[in-house]
């Protein structure tokens, strides 16, 4: 079955740096790669998806790529600010898993002021 | 966005007892409702997938008559824990799907804290 691996465990960096975070995943047929967002407390939230047919998706301080050949797609913070503190997922999903999320392990990432 | 409540946000009860934990999708139909676990400093782990009107699919390991998953509309589903124990003390998030011409972005839930005594 799909297999979601994620790095890092943990990323500290300082305000105003960027952050980037990485994720491979096994299956090929799989086509929708969401992040999410947690906070303490809270369930997750969906800050970017990017589909298989794109190679990159920007949404204000916050982009994804993804390299289908690689199996590979990434997640950057550009600007950090503290509120970006928490902790986020990133998820594959397709038609070999019936559509259901299978979870990369996560990334607490910290903003150092 | 999509919005999905949750109630009750925190929960505490007794061994043995059974708590109920419902899950709306406010804003649209949702096709698909997604139960999962949450462990401290864990990922998600699926519990169990639900299709309007029909029985909840299960995951490997996750007892169906322990969890007891109801979804009667398009936008409630509810997680029944029945005869809670201190081993189900957990963050119980559910998530909507709209499924529309092949889409599967997810909708969570913010959570709901069980701590059993």
């Amino acid at each position: 079955g799909e297999n979601v691996e994620q790095h890092p465990s943990t990323l500290s960096v300082q305000e105003g740096d960027s952050a980037v975070i990485k994720c491979t995943y096994s299956d090929s047929a799989s086509n929708y790669f969401p992040w999410y967002k947690q906070e303490l407390g809270k369930g997750p939230q969906l800050i970017i998806d990017i589909r298989s047919n794109v190679g990159e998706k920007k949404d204000q301080r916050i982009a994804v790529t993804l390299n289908k050949t690689a199996k590979h797609f990434s997640l950057h913070i550009t600007e950090t600010q503290p509120e970006d503190s928490a902790v986020y997922f990133c998820a594959a999903s397709g038609v070999d898993s019936n559509y259901q999320l299978i979870w990369g392990a996560g990334t607490k990432l910290i903003i150092k002021p | 966005g999509a919005v999905v409540s949750q109630h009750p946000s925190r929960v505490i009860c007794k061994s043995g007892t059974s708590v109920k934990i419902e899950c709306r999708s406010l804003d649209f139909q949702a096709t698909t409702m997604f139960w999962y676990r949450q462990f401290p400093k864990q990922s998600l782990m699926l519990m169990a997938t639900s299709n309007e009107g029909s029985k909840a699919t299960y995951e490997q390991g996750v007892e169906k008559d322990k969890f007891l998953i109801n979804h009667a509309s398009l936008t409630l589903s509810t997680l029944t824990v029945t005869s809670a124990h201190p081993e189900d003390s957990s963050f119980y998030i559910c998530s909507a799907s709209l499924r529309l011409a092949g889409t599967n972005e997810q909708f969570f839930g913010p959570g709901t804290r069980l701590t059993v005594l």
